[in-house]
């Protein structure tokens, strides 16, 4: 399977400031998602990044507040903006290499807002 | 939208017993049943998968069984081990295409006692 890289692995930010979370992956894939886990519950989906065309966001999501790039087939990032503490989770980038193939998962950026 | 339900939220065992953990759905279109387990600090793995032609999925240890008739699906664990505890993870997907999206239970905290 695809061998997922995120950075920051963890951070603790201020009120009001914003983070850059990179996803990097080891072979080219079709598609990239960005999922969010808040303490203690399950896995959200935030966005599809398609590369070369904007990415699809899921109801509640919106591209301001997440802004995403997807500059390349191997390579992603996500922006959460003007962060709150109830930003405070685990924000995952999962890649699905192709039709018919499983998704994976990378660790995750566990993010802390004060 | 598709409604995933998993049962139990927890479940505590002995070492060397076994494990099952259930998952409902509703949308009777879905052909897609990954299990991920997910350890501390880590992100969620995939341990193994099921699509809708196949009644039953076994893989050392681990096995997934599917009802379309009835919508569920269980992850049934034998000879568990201290190192199975973890949180696991049942998904759903409609579509054969690697560009539907997941929609994931609440998760099932296992603990395996020694």
């Amino acid at each position: 399977s695809a061998v997922i890289s995120q950075k920051p692995s963890r951070d603790i930010c201020q009120r009001g400031t914003s983070l850059t979370i990179q996803c990097q992956v080891d072979s080219q894939v079709t598609m990239m998602f960005w999922y969010r886990q808040q303490p203690g519950q399950s896995l959200t989906l935030i966005a599809t990044a398609n590369q070369g065309s904007e990415a699809t966001y899921e109801s509640g999501f919106v591209i301001d507040k997440f802004p995403i790039s997807r500059p390349n087939l191997t390579f992603s990032t996500l922006t959460v903006s003007n962060m709150s503490p109830e930003d405070s989770s685990i924000y995952l980038c999962s890649v699905g290499p192709g039709q018919r193939q499983p998704q994976h998962f990378g660790d995750g950026t566990r993010l802390s807002i004060l | 939208g598709e409604n995933v339900e998993q049962h139990p939220s927890t479940l505590s065992v002995q070492e060397g017993d076994s494990a099952v953990i259930k998952c409902t759905y509703s949308d009777s279109a879905s052909n897609y049943f990954p299990w991920y387990k997910q350890e501390l600090g880590k992100g969620p793995q995939l341990i193994i998968d099921i699509r809708s032609n196949v009644g039953e999925k076994k893989d050392q240890r681990i096995a997934v069984t599917l009802n379309k008739t009835a919508k569920h699906f269980s992850l049934h664990i034998t000879e568990t081990q201290p190192e199975d505890s973890a949180v696991y993870f049942c998904a759903v997907r409609r579509g054969n295409s690697g560009y539907s999206t997941l929609t994931f239970g609440k998760g099932t905290m296992l603990l395996v006692s020694p």
